[in-house]
């Protein structure tokens, strides 16, 4: 089956710019995930959907970070304005449902570069 | 709230040598624990997971890894270190009641000729 797939793979912006990521999780897979994972850290959960709904998005930085998942498939995550501190590798996911004993299925990233 | 330590941020062994890498989890109720393998500039991939049932899970690429509730442990071991082995590992941790994966802050094993 294809994996997640993530697009760009690379993208340099300067702060205060705008940039947006996009993801398509396996197909059939109704949960989609967004995480942010900082140089030498674990990835960290941003964002979680459930077909086209928001599960948990409590650690979004919701001033600046928003993500949408139109008619349950596809999925994007946008950043506006970018700030010196948002330098990170963003990893997108999927799993067939939430539950604990599924497993995520990670995207190879998009690495963004903030100058 | 529940939380995964590793300890050791880097892990150098040769190849042919056992490959231990240790992840300990707080948590009040028993988790569900997950090793994921991250090679440069790409995704993670899992390698093993442990639900429920026997506490010796065998995974991927002659991977293991073993609950020991009494220790909150869920250390990754393999036998004989490959050099193709060399990556970041993260032990990860789930609970029922939020369906949220946890990370811990991963292990880079480095495999010496």
């Amino acid at each position: 089956e294809a994996g997640v797939a993530q697009s760009p793979r690379y993208k340099i912006i300067e702060k205060r710019q705008s940039v947006a990521f996009w993801c398509n999780p396996i197909s059939g897979h109704a949960t989609l995930y967004w995480y942010q994972q900082i140089l030498g850290q674990g990835p960290k959960l941003l964002i979680q959907f459930q077909n086209n709904g928001v599960v948990d998005d409590s650690q979004l930085p919701k001033d600046r970070f928003s993500a949408e998942r139109l008619k349950g498939v596809d999925s994007t995550l946008k950043i506006q304005p970018a700030k010196l501190e948002d330098s990170a590798v963003y990893l997108c996911a999927s799993s067939l449902d939430p539950g604990s004993n599924q497993p995520q299925h990670f995207g190879d990233g998009t690495r963004l570069s903030i100058l | 709230a529940q939380s995964v330590t590793q300890l050791g941020s880097h892990v150098s062994v040769s190849e042919g040598a056992l490959v231990l890498l240790r992840c300990n989890y707080s948590s009040s109720v028993p988790p569900y624990l997950f090793w994921y393998v991250q090679y440069p500039n790409q995704g993670l991939q899992l390698l093993l997971k442990y639900t429920t049932g026997a506490t010796l899970v065998k995974g991927i690429n002659g991977f293991e890894a073993e609950f020991k509730k009494s220790e909150t442990s869920f250390h990754l071991t393999k036998p004989s270190a490959h050099m193709s082995d060399a990556a970041e590992y993260f032990c990860a941790v789930k609970m029922d009641s939020s369906y949220k994966l946890i990370f811990g802050s991963g292990t880079r094993l480095l495999v010496r000729p």
